[in-house]
């Protein structure tokens, strides 16, 4: 069955960076765009980034344009979000999502925590 | 940017009974465009609907969209306990794709 799970998640510093990873399994990654989606504690879903199944086409939400960094790793599987210049408003669950358009397959989630 | 805004905030209903979700955008959704989440406390979203109106794999034909340009509605015709939750809207019409502040049905 379609899995993603993500990792690396924790408390970070205002400033600071942070890498997630999302490990796929289930389905030919390779076929799929992928997203990252984040929701901040209490309040609604954000878009934060996706990436077609080649890499050339990627989109940034504009709250984190020139901090965030998407990238995959077909042979691995594998999805990435690189955050740089974390904040207080970073802070939220970020899910690894199969898709682009509309979801049906959302991982468990990882939770990202900006704080000093 | 397409603001989606959901309605009511919070709906208070019992089990059997109908429940109605409005999703009204800021402007016109492109091809329909719209999806439906549910989420339940500490879960991820899972998607009830698609395109408006088709019901993602595996879920119950008592939940039903409709609506075209600008309104679009979530019908649960009757309510079981498991459909308690939190409701997105969602639209990949124009980008950025955005969601809805939700809708939270409750226990009356």
């Amino acid at each position: 069955q379609v899995q993603v799970v993500e990792s690396g998640g924790g408390l970070v510093k205002p400033g600071g960076s942070l890498r997630l990873s999302c490990a796929a399994s289930g389905f030919t990654f390779s076929d799929y765009y992928m997203s990252w989606i984040r929701q901040a504690p209490g309040k609604g879903l954000e878009w934060v980034s996706y990436i077609s199944n080649s890499g050339s086409d990627i989109y940034y939400a504009d709250s984190v344009r020139g901090r965030f960094t998407i990238s995959r790793d077909n042979a691995k599987d594998s999805l990435y979000l690189q955050m740089n210049s974390l904040t207080a408003e970073d802070t939220a669950v970020y899910y690894c999502t199969r898709g682009h358009t509309m979801i049906a397959h959302w991982g468990q989630g990882t939770l990202v925590t900006v704080s000093s | 940017e397409i603001v989606l805004t959901q309605s009511p905030g919070t709906l208070s209903l019992s089990p059997g009974e109908g429940a109605t979700l409005s999703c009204r955008a800021s402007q016109s959704v492109r091809n329909s465009f719209l999806a439906w989440y549910q989420q339940k406390p500490g879960r991820a979203p899972r998607l009830l609907i698609y395109d408006t109106s088709t019901r993602a794999t595996g879920i119950p034909d008592r939940f039903s969209g409709s609506g075209s340009g600008t309104d679009f509605t979530l019908t649960i015709s009757r309510l079981e306990p498991e459909d308690f939750a939190l409701y997105y809207c969602q639209q990949y019409g124009s980008s950025p794709w955005t969601f809805g502040q939700g809708t939270k049905v409750e226990f009356k």
